[in-house]
């Protein structure tokens, strides 16, 4: 069955950088789109980014716009997020999901939490 | 683009029914038939409960259903049970360079 499993959240100092990554298993990996997501605390959720299955496309939200970079490897069915130049606000459990088309995501992994804090 | 409207809270007692609005423009809700409804209890990852408005993934209770009205999106729970209780959150597509758009999540009590 599909199944997503998010790495590399971590406790950083603003202004630094991390990198998130996604292992999929249980699908065509490259013929998906995929999508990263974030929900702060106790708030609600917000799209970060989107790659499409070749890798051709991308796009962020204006939030993170600039400062993160989304990729994929498509041999090793992976997923990665980097960050730099973080920010308290991008304090957040960090989800990966499939999507078809850039559609609303069907399966999310557990998330992975990242703490920016001075 | 501003986050799709939902009502902050919403409840209901054991067996009743309930309903969850999520308001957005004709450029999301209104514009496209891809809306989805997830389900997320405390410290868990969002779950799919409907997708595409009113599709019900497997395994998905039949007790979920899903409409749309011109740029509202509602979600509908019958016969309401206390595992439920949860917050709800709709999706909907967006257009390319938005991809896709969240409501700000309601939280469902069961009484």
């Amino acid at each position: 069955q599909v199944h997503l499993v998010e790495s590399g959240g971590a406790l950083v100092k603003p202004g630094g950088s991390l990198r998130l990554s996604c292992a999929a298993s249980g699908f065509p990996f490259s013929d998906y789109y995929m999508i990263w997501i974030r929900q702060a605390p106790g708030k609600g959720l917000e799209w970060v980014s989107y790659i499409s299955g070749s890798d051709a496309l991308t796009n962020y939200a204006h939030s993170v716009q600039g400062r993160f970079s989304v990729s994929r490897d498509n041999a090793k069915n992976s997923l990665y997020l980097q960050m730099k130049s973080l920010r308290v606000d991008d304090t957040a459990t960090y989800y990966c999901a499939r999507s078809v088309w850039g559609t609303p995501p069907d399966f999310w992994g557990q998330g992975t939490l990242v703490t920016v804090s001075p | 683009q501003s986050a799709l409207t939902q009502p902050r809270s919403v409840s209901g007692s054991p067996g009743q029914s309930v309903t969850i609005s999520c308001t957005g423009t004709s450029s999301d809700v209104g514009g496209y038939n891809y809306v989805s409804w997830y389900q997320q209890h405390p410290g868990k990852a969002p779950k799919l409960v409907i997708s595409d408005v009113n599709t019900r993934p497997s395994g998905v209770s039949n007790r979920f259903s899903g409409s749309k009205s011109g740029n509202t999106a509602s979600l509908t729970i019958s016969g309401l049970q206390v595992e439920d209780e949860a917050d709800y959150y709709c999706c909907s597509y967006a257009g390319t360079s938005t991809s896709v758009l969240f409501g700000g999540g309601t939280t469902l009590t069961v009484l």
